[in-house]
């Protein structure tokens, strides 16, 4: 089975502080995601990337930004954390660009903005 | 606009009764249609994965029905267990304006079983 492995589950951080949230997965797969959750908003594609060294921007990129230097790692990066950024991060692989591959999800880390 | 509606929002029953979970979407172009359960404080894990073509997949006690026509997928439980309780996400993939597959999720429905 693939894995996919967020490097925190809980995270507290204070305003302004740079963050780092660390993804990898073990299946050589081709395409990284990072979403983040809210209630009442269900999951939002902030970055994407489906090549090394590649990203693009999804739906709420605004004061995020990512970095993809090896295949199997996937960072997103909180530039200057601010409360509005508390939230449920999801990390998520997949095979191919293909959309009939399935999409396999870390276990999220919760982080708190103080 | 690309939408995935989901009824209802959270549902209680009692241990070892089915029940019936819905989701109405607008994707269009349509490529397929997954269910994910999600246990409070886990990420989403995949039930069921259909293409337009199927109509019904089933997953163990969990089984998904596809209606491409009327654009409406159900995911039915039988036989609940306590493991059941969990957040039930209902995600449709289509193209955005530039035809790149993206996902479009529900805000899901959070299933409590009672003993």
């Amino acid at each position: 089975d693939v894995k996919v492995t967020q490097s925190s589950r809980y995270l507290v951080k204070r305003t302004g502080e740079k963050v780092f949230l660390e993804c990898v997965q073990d299946m050589d797969h081709e395409n990284m995601f990072w979403y983040r959750q809210d209630p009442g908003l269900g999951l939002r594609l902030i970055y994407f990337s489906y090549d090394v060294k590649m990203k693009e921007k999804g739906d709420i990129p605004e004061g995020y930004s990512v970095s993809r230097e090896k295949k199997e790692r996937f960072s997103l990066i909180l530039e200057s954390a601010s409360t509005n950024q508390t939230s449920m991060y999801l990390c998520a692989s997949s095979l191919s660009k293909a959309l009939n591959y399935g999409y396999t999800f870390g276990s999220g880390t919760r982080l708190t903005v103080v | 606009k690309n939408q995935v509606e989901q009824s209802p929002q959270s549902l209680i029953i009692l241990e070892g009764k089915n029940c019936t979970l819905q989701c109405n979407y607008t994707v269009s172009p349509f490529s397929n249609l997954r269910w994910y359960k999600q246990d409070t404080g886990r990420g989403p894990v995949s039930l069921t994965i259909m293409t337009f073509s199927e109509n019904t997949k089933s997953n163990g006690r969990y089984t998904a029905t596809l209606d491409a026509d009327t654009k409406q997928s159900s995911l039915h439980i039988t036989a609940s267990q306590l493991s059941d309780s969990a957040s039930y996400i209902c995600v449709v993939s289509g193209l955005d304006s530039s035809n790149t597959g993206k996902l479009i999720f529900g805000q899901g429905t959070t299933l409590q079983v009672k003993p």
